[in-house]
């Protein structure tokens, strides 16, 4: 059973970079065919994408968060990361990361980890 | 971006009735729908996927269906535990786009 825990800072500063891993537990990141995914929720709406690194390691993002977002992947530590720069208190959210198989839904999901952007 | 418009907004019902709720695309997007269920402090909880087919472990009183650009989630007795926010997802085409969610709520 494929498990997935989010990690890093609860706070980031306006206009300082967010940044958060997930860790992958019960699968290898590398197996084939899985979108490794980060999505994020404000509190009290609904879901937005942000994007996603394939296994083959390309990467698509959202458009409206293009210019500011990067996910990488860590084989070795069966790890795949989201940058997000220059954040506003816009970008305070649950963020989620995620995975699924293509033609799927998203099937695994951690718990969700809060980041509060604020000085 | 493909709008995925869901209603109600919020559903009131009794525990034994029947819950159908509704998501509407903004252009066709084949079978390429997911459900979730989110209950509060919870990570969704995929539910169907491919418009009609049940993930892992889900209860057969969860169905999914399409007409067209039109998709419904029936639960047809809703149990206690059913209570929650139910939202759609699109995948047909980048980026990924929910639902708004419709809140079922006990009457």
């Amino acid at each position: 059973q494929v498990q997935l825990q989010e990690s890093g800072p609860g706070l980031v500063k306006p206009s300082q970079t967010l940044s958060l891993t997930c860790t992958v537990s019960g699968g290898s990141i590398s197996s084939g065919g899985y979108y490794w995914t980060w999505i994020r929720q404000p509190a009290g709406k609904g879901l937005e994408w942000i994007g996603r690194i394939y296994t083959d390691g390309s990467t698509n993002y959202n458009p409206s968060l293009k210019s500011r977002v990067a996910i990488s992947v860590d084989t070795s530590k069966n790890q795949f990361s989201l940058n997000l720069n220059s954040v506003t208190a816009a970008d305070t959210a649950v963020y989620y990361c995620a995975s699924r198989r293509n033609g799927g839904g998203f099937d695994y999901w951690g718990q969700g980890t809060l980041v509060t952007v604020s000085s | 971006d493909i709008v995925l418009t869901q209603s109600p907004g919020t559903l009131s019902l009794s525990p034994g009735e029947r819950a159908t709720l509704s998501c509407r695309a903004s252009q066709t997007i084949s079978s390429h729908l997911a459900w979730y269920q989110q209950k509060p402090g919870q990570a969704p909880r995929l539910l169907i996927y491919g418009a009609s087919s049940r993930a892992t472990g889900i209860p057969d009183r969860f169905s999914g269906s399409q007409s067209g650009t039109d998709f419904t989630l029936t639960i047809s007795r809703v149990e206690a535990e059913d209570f929650a926010v139910y939202s759609c997802q699109q995948y047909t085409s980048s980026p990924i786009t929910f639902g708004q969610g419709t809140r079922l709520e006990t009457k």
